[in-house]
């Protein structure tokens, strides 16, 4: 079964950086792209970045694009997202995504990252 | 970038009852829609797919409609395990938004 456990989440000073890491299993990973998607306490849901399941085409949202970095290891089936200049305002749970033709299809629990001084 | 609009925001609601939830996108979208609930504590489910099509395993009581701009979530007979909070998610020219969401309640 499709299982996505996120790692790297905790608390970090504003302006800090943080490096989030999915380890995916129960697909071919190399096969398909990948989403993070967060959550803000209390809040719906906001995407952030895509990455095609070759890693040539990545997307951001305009709330992260320069400061987020999404990339991904397929050798080690895992997905990484580099978060750097962290405000408050970042301060969510971050789930990794797979996709499934343009949607998403399955989540993991997410990590939470605390932006606070 | 596209906005999409949920309504209502809180929908109370009984078992048995037929619900529906509506999204709008601020600009045509085709049939690049796809719904989702999520309970509390829990990540998201995806519940349908190019605006009508139910994901393999979600119950028949859920259905989608609409294309371009406006798109309909119905919920038929309402169960207790139906209480969440529902998103709609569009995608277009690499890029995905999410409506605000929807809440269903007793």
């Amino acid at each position: 079964q499709v299982q996505l456990v996120e790692s790297g989440g905790g608390v970090v000073q504003p302006g800090g950086s943080l490096r989030l890491s999915c380890a995916a299993s129960g697909f071919t990973f190399s096969s398909y792209g990948m989403h993070w998607v967060r959550q803000a306490p209390g809040k719906g849901l906001e995407w952030l970045a895509f990455i095609r399941y070759d890693g040539h085409d990545k997307y951001y949202a305009d709330s992260v694009k320069g400061r987020f970095t999404i990339s991904r290891d397929d050798s080690k089936n895992t997905l990484y997202l580099q978060m750097n200049s962290l405000r408050a305002e970042d301060t969510a749970i971050y789930h990794c995504v797979k996709e499934k033709a343009v949607v998403m299809d399955y989540w993991g629990q997410g990590t939470l990252v605390t932006v606070s001084p | 970038d596209i906005q999409m609009t949920q309504s209502p925001s809180t929908l109370s609601a009984s078992v048995g009852d037929r619900v529906t939830i509506t999204c709008r996108a601020s600009q045509s979208i085709s049939s690049w829609l796809a719904w989702y609930q999520q309970k509390p504590g829990k990540a998201p489910k995806l519940l349908i797919y190019k605006a009508s099509n139910l994901e393999s395993g979600v119950p028949s009581r859920f259905s989608g409609s609409g294309s371009g701009t406006e798109f309909i979530l119905t919920i038929n007979s309402l169960q207790p395990d139906d209480f969440a909070t529902y998103y709609c998610q569009q995608y277009s020219s690499s890029s995905w938004t999410f409506g605000q969401g929807t809440k269903v309640e007793i």
